[in-house]
This record gives structure tokens, sequence and C-alpha cells, in this order.
């Protein structure tokens, strides 16, 4: 399966906004596939975000508040999920996930510190 | 309430067998293609395998291949997963979750809905 990349930490103040990254293998092109973003807090199962094709074609998970957005970077291939006015409550562990073929394959996952 | 309810964790010795058995409630069940994720501890998400509505088509990740088997009873809304010759790496909380809807006019909201986990440890 391949292999999505996140990046193993970030950290940004409360107010801000946070930038989390997903890359995609160069054989998979990310404008061909739905990003899928979880929140996970310790001790909790993954809770679902989001998922992003387009702007045209994009899904918001049941109460999650609209600061948490979806985006992609084609010329980075790479999936981007945007948390603008940071919490304290939103320090967790994020994954990304896409359906490559036959197979759901999760990135290695980001902890977010908001400092 | 829509909820996913795991049971039948626990600790084995590698070679070994178990059954997790996780109980739907809330939602068509029959709607939905059905996952089942694992977490080792400290690590992150892997997705194991999942199955389509009707049962007809089930896809694995290559660790699981030939080992374990996913199952569902649409009628008792209820997901299984046999997991045979466990070895220690199988280690994890093991978490149903609700896949696609994959049909059409519907959206693609996937793994929206997740259970609370069940540990399974491979030990002698």
């Amino acid at each position: 399966q391949p292999v999505l990349t996140q990046p193993p930490s970030s950290s940004a103040s409360p107010g801000e906004s946070a930038r989390l990254t997903c890359t995609l293998p160069s054989d998979i092109n990310v404008g061909s596939y739905n990003i899928y973003w979880y929140q996970q807090k310790p001790g909790s199962p993954p809770r679902y975000l989001l998922y992003y094709y387009s702007d045209s074609d994009k899904g918001q998970g049941s109460g999650v508040p609209s600061r948490f957005s979806g985006s992609k970077d084609a010329s980075a291939n790479t999936g981007i999920l945007l948390i603008s006015g940071l919490q304290s409550e939103d320090e967790a562990d994020y994954y990304c996930m896409i359906w490559p073929s036959n197979a759901w394959v999760f990135g290695g996952g980001t902890k977010l510190t908001v400092l | 309430e829509v909820q996913l309810v795991e049971s039948g964790g626990g600790l084995v010795q590698p070679g070994g067998s178990l059954r997790l058995s996780c109980a739907a409630s809330g939602f068509t069940f029959s709607s939905y293609w059905m996952s089942w994720v694992r977490q080792a501890p400290g690590k992150g998400l892997e997705w194991v395998a999942n199955i389509k509505q009707d049962g007809s088509e089930k896809y694995y990740v290559d660790s699981v291949k030939g080992r374990f088997t996913i199952s569902r009873d649409n009628a008792k809304n209820s997901l299984y997963l046999q997991m045979n010759s466990l070895r220690a790496e199988d280690t994890a909380v093991y978490y149903c979750a609700r896949d696609l809807q994959a049909a059409a006019g519907t959206r693609d909201d996937a793994f929206d809905i997740w259970g609370q986990g069940t540990m399974v440890t491979v030990s002698s």
C-alpha cells in the first residue's frame, strides 16, 4: 500500500491558523481522490472531520465547525487541512486517508500542539 | 442514537484465534460498507479490512490477508472479524467504523461513525 506522508508534529498559538499537510506519493495524483481527515484525542476513538475532493465536492462531518476546512495543492500533490481560529481543544492527532486502490490508507498522523 | 459497539477482545497467545464483533444501531446497517481499523499502542491508525453492504466484496490490508476474515450479518446489524494465526504485531485496539454508503446521490463521507474499540493483546 502507498504511503501518505504527514509531518509528525505541528504547533500554533490560539487564534492562529494551522495548516496540516498530507503528501501523496508521486504515482498517485491528489486531484483524483477524496482526501479524508480525522481528529483523535488521547483515549478516544477518531472523530471524522471532513472529506475534500474539490470546492464543489466536499463534505463536513456532523457538528464539525466550519473553521475546519480542506483543500489541495496540486503542485505539491498534497491534501491540506486548515484549522482557523485555533482553540486549545484542537490539540490532538490528525490523520488523513485515501482509497487509492482496493484499500484504505491512512497517513502516519500529525500531532498538533496549541501553544 | 447512531452507535457502534465492539466486543470480543482480550489476551491471546501467538498463533491463537479471536473473533471480534461490532453491534450497530441507529442507522440502516445494510446500506453501508463497514470497516475494521486498528491502532497499536502509541501508534497511528491502520485500516484492516472492509466489506460491502451485501458481503459480496471484501478487501484486506496485506499484513492480514489469509489470516483475518471479515463478515457481516445484516439481519443482526452486526460486523465480525475472525482473526487466526495471531502475531504479537496484531496487538492493538480494534475499531469498527461505518464506511462509505457508495450509492448514487449520497455523500462520500467515510468512517464518520466509530466504535469505542476493543483491545486485542497477543502475548505468551
